[in-house]
């Protein structure tokens, strides 16, 4: 099956400070990928996704480009506000058949004012 | 229901207690994962169904796990003769369709397990 591999935390940075948080996967073909996030008392819920290589996803102001060169998935923002505080993870599916996900380890990140 | 919801939020078991965990998905989702996270870790994969055919157990730690969802919704997650090192969340996710680039996962807020 697949694998991942992302940046153990914890991050932390004030506010307005750019984010950098590194996914790299190994993986059988093309498949999509995933963000996943985790709210401080709250589920898991999906940040933002690419279906293809060489894809853009984005959502909330966070961006991650899915790199087929470099099998990487890195997750970015420019300016995070403290309201970005939560653990973040990188997901692609365990197998190329594409239904459930493997999940990175989670990279806690901590916002300050 | 306006997400998937898990029962019950909390359990305490004493080792060799078995316990049973309930997840409702999400109305009308073919698809039914259940997934283990340790105390910060990522989570992990269990089993997966689509609609009531178990169709990945892979995950399953040990034949003290068990898994069904009998008419396609509903699913309870069993575990016998419950040891410490199952203390976990133990989280449900659901999604419409089969194919995880078509939709996202939803995931319930978790059952979390201690057995003492």
């Amino acid at each position: 099956g697949n694998s991942v591999t992302q940046m153990e935390g914890p991050v932390t940075l004030s506010e307005e400070a750019f984010l950098t948080i590194n996914c790299t996967y190994t993986a059988t073909g093309y498949p999509s990928l995933f963000w996943y996030v985790q709210y401080p008392g709250e589920g898991l819920q999906l940040l933002l996704k690419a279906t293809k290589a060489d894809d853009k996803g984005s959502n909330k102001g966070f961006e991650a480009t899915y790199r087929k060169e470099t099998t990487s998935f890195h997750l970015e923002k420019g300016s995070v506000q403290v309201s970005d505080s939560a653990v973040y993870f990188c997901a692609p599916p365990i197998h190329q058949a594409g239904t459930a996900l493997i999940f990175g380890k989670g990279t806690t990140l901590s916002v300050s004012s | 229901g306006a997400g998937v919801s898990q029962s019950p939020r909390y359990k305490v078991a004493k080792r060799g207690q078995d316990v049973a965990l309930r997840c409702d998905p999400i109305s009308g989702h073919v698809s039914l994962f259940w997934y283990q996270q340790a105390l910060g870790q990522g989570p992990e994969f269990l089993t997966y169904f689509q609609n009531e055919a178990q169709l990945d157990k892979s995950g399953l730690p040990s034949d003290r796990f068990f898994a069904e969802r009998p008419e396609g919704s509903v699913s309870t997650l069993k575990i016998q003769r419950t040891q410490q090192e199952d203390s976990a969340v133990y989280l449900c996710a659901s999604s419409l369709e089969g194919r995880t680039y078509n939709s996202p996962l939803h995931f319930g807020n978790g059952t979390r397990l201690t057995v003492t």
